[in-house]
């Protein structure tokens, strides 16, 4: 079993470009979720999906957007980039009470 | 709304010693757990330990347990033995079941430095 795996590790965008950050699990969770992580903080709930079809807002959504393409892939897309959006985003998925972590994406944006 | 505190931005330990790390939370729902995961310097996010409110005994895994203190809403980490993998950014969260739908509030995290 792979896990929770994300694409892409690094990525450097501009003010203004878009892209679209993947995530799949091989675990066979229902509820899958995005998180974002700034310097000395805590990790933020930007959206999430109880289940294959459903997804909804966290704490942080502003600027953001999600498809729950089906029960593996989870994927979050940027469509405008800003400085603001810099920063480490997790993907999680969940099993009873234990929350699986992907390994990150460092996303900086100029 | 839920929120987790913790008060700590940094604690150092001696090698072999034990440490604690705080964690406050302030939740109105009635059933809600409790997590500790730790962040090394590479970034991944680690689970370590899991309380659940309803538990009666505190919760341990190896050199990890939870001091829970319902009534006092708190919910320490307690490392035993420390040893210098240990140190790394530790963070205290929670889940209401109610009202939260099953999202993690995060603390803002203990940087734990263990000296040989």
């Amino acid at each position: 079993n792979a896990g929770v795996t994300q694409t892409p590790k690094f990525q450097v965008l501009k003010t203004g470009q878009s892209m679209t950050l993947q995530c799949a699990q091989d675990m066979n969770h229902n509820s899958m979720y995005w998180y974002r992580q700034d310097p000395g903080m805590g990790l933020r709930l930007i959206y999430y999906s109880a289940s294959e079809g459903t997804t909804d807002k966290g704490e942080v959504p502003n600027g953001y957007n999600v498809s729950r393409l089906n029960k593996r892939e989870f994927s979050l897309r940027l469509e405008s980039a800003a400085p603001s959006q810099t920063s480490v985003y997790f993907c999680a998925s969940r099993v009873v009470y234990e929350q699986y972590f992907g390994p990150g994406t460092r996303l900086t944006v100029t | 709304a839920q929120k987790i505190t913790q008060t700590q931005p940094g604690m150092f330990v001696q090698e072999k010693e034990a440490v604690t790390l705080d964690c406050t939370y302030d939740t109105s729902d009635q059933s809600y757990g409790l997590f500790w995961y730790k962040q090394p310097s590479s970034g991944e996010m680690i689970f370590l330990i899991y309380q659940g409110s309803y538990d009666e005994q505190n919760a341990t895994e190896g050199r990890y347990s939870l001091n829970f203190q319902k009534a006092r809403k708190s919910a320490n980490l307690v490392i035993s033995a420390s040893q210098l993998g240990d140190s790394a950014m530790y963070f205290c969260a929670m889940r209401g079941v109610e009202t939260s739908g099953s999202r993690l509030t995060f603390g803002e995290g203990t940087q734990l430095t263990v000296n040989p």
